[in-house]
């Protein structure tokens, strides 16, 4: 089974638009993490959210965490073509070695 | 901001070459990992390594990958003799601990290998 699947797999907007997308998973984790990447370049950390935590805020990111659906969701409000970008979300289980377990993936298309 | 870097940033290779993928992680971090990412897919951890030794690794990390910590600096990933679906790109990464709930990894710009 798979660990950290986003939905939707693709998402496009035009500028100004608030982006949402959704990340479920299976197991119970310690954390998880939002990355967003751009097209063939690294990972950049945005945000973690604790699992005893179920809202956090970030500039323009707002990332929500409900453990018992087992499900996370990231906003990104106002947003800019610049935003355009895959956004990843990973979760974080410490008693498996540390690692972090990555879904598909949202690929977000702002158009200006 | 202190940042992860890796080298080189893209490497062509022959099948059945050895190659080495480098790596600095951020300097006082304890735990690195490497992961893979295949064009189009998704992020894959291959290996974590703490205290000079793999703590947990994929399935992926046969016999054919090997990591080492050479220096007080370096983490290097190999790949004993490539094969075409080794072509991907390797993230390298680090983070200050593991059993924190506040875990975060810190992730360098990837080394994308072509094997030819």
């Amino acid at each position: 089974s798979q660990q950290g699947e986003e939905d939707p797999q693709a998402l496009s907007i035009q500028e100004g638009e608030n982006a949402t997308m959704n990340c479920s998973y299976k197991t119970s984790i310690n954390n998880l993490q939002w990355y967003r990447q751009n097209s063939g370049r690294g990972l950049v950390h945005l945000i973690l959210i604790r699992s005893n935590e179920r809202e956090k805020h970030s500039g323009r990111l707002r990332v929500t965490l409900d453990t018992s659906k087992k499900s996370s969701s990231l906003l990104i409000t106002a947003s800019r073509a610049a935003d355009t970008a895959s956004y990843f979300c990973a979760t974080f289980i410490y008693n498996q070695g540390g690692k972090l377990i990555f879904g598909q993936g949202t690929e977000l298309s702002v158009k200006p | 901001e202190p940042e992860v870097t890796q080298t080189p940033s893209h490497q062509v290779t022959q099948m059945g070459q050895e190659v080495i993928l480098r790596c600095v992680p951020i300097s006082n971090h304890l735990y690195f990992y490497w992961y893979r990412q295949i064009l189009g897919q998704k992020v894959e951890f291959l290996v974590s390594f703490y205290n000079n030794e793999i703590s947990e690794k994929s399935e992926i990390f046969d016999d054919q990958f090997s990591v080492e910590r050479p220096d007080g600096s370096n983490f290097t990933l190999k790949i004993r003799s490539t094969k075409l679906e080794d072509s991907a790109m390797y993230f390298c990464a680090s983070s200050v601990g593991k059993q924190s709930m506040n875990t975060e990894a810190f992730f360098g710009q990837g080394t994308r290998l072509t094997v030819v």
